[in-house]
């Protein structure tokens, strides 16, 4: 079974510019999540999706990040205007449940490590 | 806001010795999941625990969920350097949505 797939695995850019990442989750898995990663901590929530809805993005900056999931499979997450904060690993997760609960398993892609300078 | 905190933040071991790194929430959790992160990649899934009280085994490593269902710990038995990494426990938020996730204890093992 294929896991989770992200891109760009890197990526550098100057503040002010903009960036967007990739994700493609489990097969069959409803429910997308991804998560902010800055060194040193635990993975944060920013937003997550259960087919193509949005569950929960209270944590999400909307005023420079946006997602989206169209067609309930891939997803991509873009920041725009990038700040030298947002300089982190940004993980994208899938899990079977489909009821948009955190009860079920995650499975996390590799990640996309962010330098924003 | 709700928490899920983590001791020790770091522990060095030499090979051989046991670790336990302990969770606790600022509310009562409807399950708690344990996760790995090696240097360098992502979180991999552990086990989840759901009912209180509950001690789950694999191999080395054992897992306890609090009677009150607000802690949780991880212990590894006779540590081995394929343990090292950063393990992290974390619990639903109070919305029931995605999981909230303690900022982890980092395992470094000597040989």
């Amino acid at each position: 079974e294929a896991g989770v797939a992200q891109s760009p695995r890197y990526k550098i850019i100057e503040k002010r510019q903009s960036v967007a990442f990739w994700c493609n989750p489990i097969s069959g898995h409803a429910t997308l999540y991804w998560y902010q990663q800055i060194l040193g901590q635990g993975p944060k929530l920013l937003i997550q999706f259960q087919n193509n809805g949005v569950v929960d993005d209270s944590q999400l900056p909307k005023d420079r990040f946006s997602a989206e999931r169209l067609k309930g499979v891939d997803s991509t997450l873009k920041i725009q205007p990038a700040k030298l904060e947002d300089s982190a690993v940004y993980l994208c997760a899938s899990s079977l449940d489909s009821w948009g609960q955190g009860a079920g398993e995650q499975y996390f892609g590799p990640g996309t490590r962010l330098t924003v300078t | 806001g709700q928490q899920v905190m983590q001791i020790p933040q770091y522990q060095h071991v030499q090979e051989g010795e046991d670790f336990t790194t302990y969770c606790n929430s600022s509310t009562t959790l409807s399950n708690i999941q344990w996760y790995k992160q090696r240097p360098g990649g992502h979180p991999v899934f552990l086990i989840q625990l759901v009912k209180s009280g509950e001690v789950k085994k694999q191999k080395r490593l054992t897992f306890q969920f609090g009677e009150a269902k607000k802690n949780s710990s991880l212990h590894i038995t006779a540590t081995q350097t394929t343990d090292v990494g950063t393990y992290f426990c974390a619990g639903p938020g109070q919305a029931g949505t995605a999981l909230i996730f303690g900022k982890g204890t980092t395992l470094s093992v000597s040989s």
